[in-house]
């Protein structure tokens, strides 16, 4: 079962607008972490943002935020204010603690085009 | 800065030889990571290993091995090259807490003929 599930393959937003990229995941964890990444097309695989299942508020950082809804298993970029540099793969990914401790489980990714 | 490296950037073999890549982390990250990446499918865990000499299998480790021999080095094997395992190889490091990223390196892309 996929255990972490990105609904839009692609999503396109106008310059200086803001976007949400959906993320929704399934453990029965009751502790583990949630990571979101961007992937230009260079290659290389950027850390965003985190957060924590116990975090009490949402995670901010820069133009970037998690919304973090707990009770339905979601946890929603939104990217304020486009750049064209936010062009890339962005991909959320969780990290369980327990048996899998050191595995992290990645969705399939959204390819997100901003557009001048 | 932490720096995680992978040997090639680009390699092309042909069906049937023996790969390696190899990953090295600068910062005494007690794990290490190998993923493919391939369009629509995200990031899949090939092999993961928490020590010198531990490994796990992840979701596919099929035709793969990897070892360990020294903390940041971390080499994915590919005993008998086959075309379907043409993709891009991320390797990837983190310390143990639930709560850091990992820090992944700049990929290998690999074609298998």
């Amino acid at each position: 079962a996929q255990k972490i599930t990105q609904t839009q393959p692609g999503m396109f937003v106008q310059e200086k607008e803001a976007v949400t990229l959906d993320c929704t995941y399934d453990t029965s964890d009751p502790s583990y972490g949630l990571f979101w990444y961007k992937q230009p097309s260079s290659g290389e695989m950027i850390f965003l943002i985190y957060q924590g299942s116990y975090d009490q508020q949402n995670a901010t950082e820069g133009r970037y935020s998690l919304n973090f809804q707990k009770a339905r298993k979601s946890a929603n970029l939104v990217i304020s204010a486009s750049q064209l540099g936010d062009s890339a793969m962005y991909f959320c990914a969780m990290r369980e603690s327990g048996t899998s401790y050191d595995k992290v489980i990645f969705g399939p990714g959204t390819s997100l085009s901003v557009i001048p | 800065d932490v720096k995680v490296t992978q040997s090639s950037r680009y390699l092309v073999k042909r069906t049937g030889e023996k790969v390696f890549l190899e990953c090295v982390q600068d910062m005494d990250h007690e794990n290490m990571f190998w993923y493919r990446q391939d369009p629509g499918l995200g990031l899949r865990l090939i092999y993961f290993s928490y020590d010198v000499k531990m490994k796990e299998k992840g979701d596919i480790p099929e035709g793969y091995s990897v070892s360990r021999e020294k903390k940041e080095r971390f080499s994915l094997i590919l005993e008998s090259a086959s075309t379907n395992q043409t993709s891009m190889y991320l390797c990837a490091s983190s310390p143990r807490r639930l709560q850091e990223t990992q820090y992944f390196g700049p990929g290998t892309r690999l074609l298998v003929l």
